[in-house]
């Protein structure tokens, strides 16, 4: 079945560390995606992982992959209030098409 | 590079009228996507288009919703009736192709709300 799975809520002190986490149940993913929502936005990529690698470094984004688990983290090292946003994950699996399942989000809040 | 362009940006309706979203995705994209975000969920893939054609459509509620992408460049989703349960804000998304790992870009969304 296709199902992604994230906690609704995060709050962070600015310069913490934040840590986003997303369970996914299909094994066919090929790449796993990270985007961000600001209120009235469309969605912003923000990083992705290929199925086959365990981590990926971008800045301050560190993701992880944890294929046995199915689980899939954002960390987002100082984090700032200009991070505070909804994040997505999302899997490409192949049905039929290549097509994209996202999570429910998490509200990342950021306090000053 | 400009970005994926919608319109409008927020529309309001009584159930049983109809109304029509049009999107224009970056230029170059031969894929298009149509999404339904309802308030407090993920996005969820109603209609891909490849050029101007239907890739796959599983989820589009048929009986209310259409969609078409006639030239292969814009593209209009429409619905008609609406229902309470459409209320939603319905996004565009293109990318280069339909590869595994081709990165969808979105666009600010219409936020529908329905009456």
């Amino acid at each position: 079945g296709e199902d992604v799975e994230q906690s609704l809520f995060l709050s962070v002190r600015e310069g913490d560390s934040s840590v986003i986490n997303c369970t996914y149940t299909d094994s066919s993913s090929t790449y796993l995606y990270w985007y961000k929502q600001e209120p009235g936005a469309g969605l912003q990529l923000l990083t992705y992982i290929f199925s086959n690698m365990d981590m990926k470094q971008d800045q301050r984004l560190t993701v992880l992959l944890n294929k046995k688990d199915k689980h899939l983290s954002l960390r987002i090292a100082d984090t700032q209030t200009g991070d505070s946003a909804i994040y997505f994950c999302a899997e490409s699996i192949r049905s039929g098409t290549y097509k994209y399942i996202f999570g429910t989000g998490t509200r990342l809040k950021v306090l000053a | 590079e400009a970005g994926v362009a919608q319109s409008p940006r927020y529309k309001i309706i009584e159930k049983r009228q109809s109304v029509a979203f049009w999107c224009n995705p970056i230029s170059g994209h031969a894929t298009l996507y149509w999404y339904q975000q309802i308030l407090g969920q993920g996005p969820k893939l109603l209609i891909q288009f490849q050029n101007n054609g239907v890739v796959d459509d599983s989820q589009l509620p048929k009986d209310r919703f259409s969609a078409e992408r006639l030239k292969g460049v814009d593209s209009t989703l429409k619905i008609q009736p609406a229902k309470l349960e459409d209320s939603a804000v319905y996004l565009c998304a293109s990318s280069v192709g339909l590869a595994p790992g081709e990165t969808q870009y979105f666009g600010p969304g219409t936020r529908l709300l329905v009456l």
